[in-house]
């Protein structure tokens, strides 16, 4: 299994332009999520999708939107990049109980 | 304690002494709190989680203490070693419908040999 993958892993990005980070699991997981760290801090939720077909906004979800594309891929994407969203983009995928996993990281600038 | 912007509070023991990583917490209702490590460049990787049920879980090397009364947390790490730096974070989750991953701001752990 490759657990949670996530693409690209590096992005550079200018005011203004859009692009979708994507994101898989091979786990049958019913729930993904997508978090951003900014440098020295922790992770905050950005938007959640607890079963397919169904997504939540996290604590910091403005200038983002998600899709739920089918039970193994979450895509976020940035509709108009500002250099606020400077970040590293971490994808997870939990089952039952409290285990989740987490991809390697996007790591987004925008200039 | 708690960080502010970008400084992290470190924790530097010596190779071989047991560490204590505390953390407090918010929300009363939290069913699992959960400690994960990141290592540099990774995503963090899960080391142990306990049910607000319980007060001490042990795994290998490391044992979560929980105070449901002052809402703190603590991850002990037994005979510390250089592959145990990193940056630790304490997460809670509410379970349920919701099932969201909240995490702390993080302690940075500095092994030195």
């Amino acid at each position: 299994n490759a657990g949670v993958t996530q693409t690209p892993k590096f992005q550079v990005l200018k005011t203004g332009q859009s692009m979708t980070l994507q994101c898989a699991q091979d786990m049958n997981h019913n729930s993904m999520y997508w978090y951003r760290q900014d440098p020295g801090m922790g992770l905050r939720l950005i938007y959640y999708s607890a079963s397919e077909g169904t997504t939540d906004k996290g604590e910091v979800p403005n200038g983002y939107n998600v899709s739920r594309l089918n039970k193994r891929e979450f895509s976020l994407r940035l509709e108009s990049a500002a250099p606020s969203q400077t970040s590293v983009y971490f994808c997870a995928s939990s089952g039952r109980g409290p285990r989740w996993f987490f991809g390697p990281g996007t790591r987004l600038t925008v200039l | 304690g708690e960080s502010v912007g970008l400084h992290l509070p470190t924790l530097s023991v010596q190779e071989g002494d047991n560490s204590i990583i505390n953390c407090a917490y918010s929300n009363s209702a939290s069913d699992y709190f959960i400690w994960y490590k990141q290592e540099s460049g990774k995503g963090p990787q899960f080391i142990i989680d306990i049910r607000s049920n319980m007060d001490k879980r042990q795994g290998q090397r490391v044992t979560v203490l929980l105070n449901k009364t002052v809402k703190h947390l603590s991850l002990q790490i037994a005979a510390t070693q250089p592959g145990d730096s990193a940056v630790y974070f304490c997460a809670e989750n509410m379970g349920g419908a919701t099932n969201k991953l909240i995490f702390g701001t993080g302690t940075l752990l500095a092994v030195q040999p």
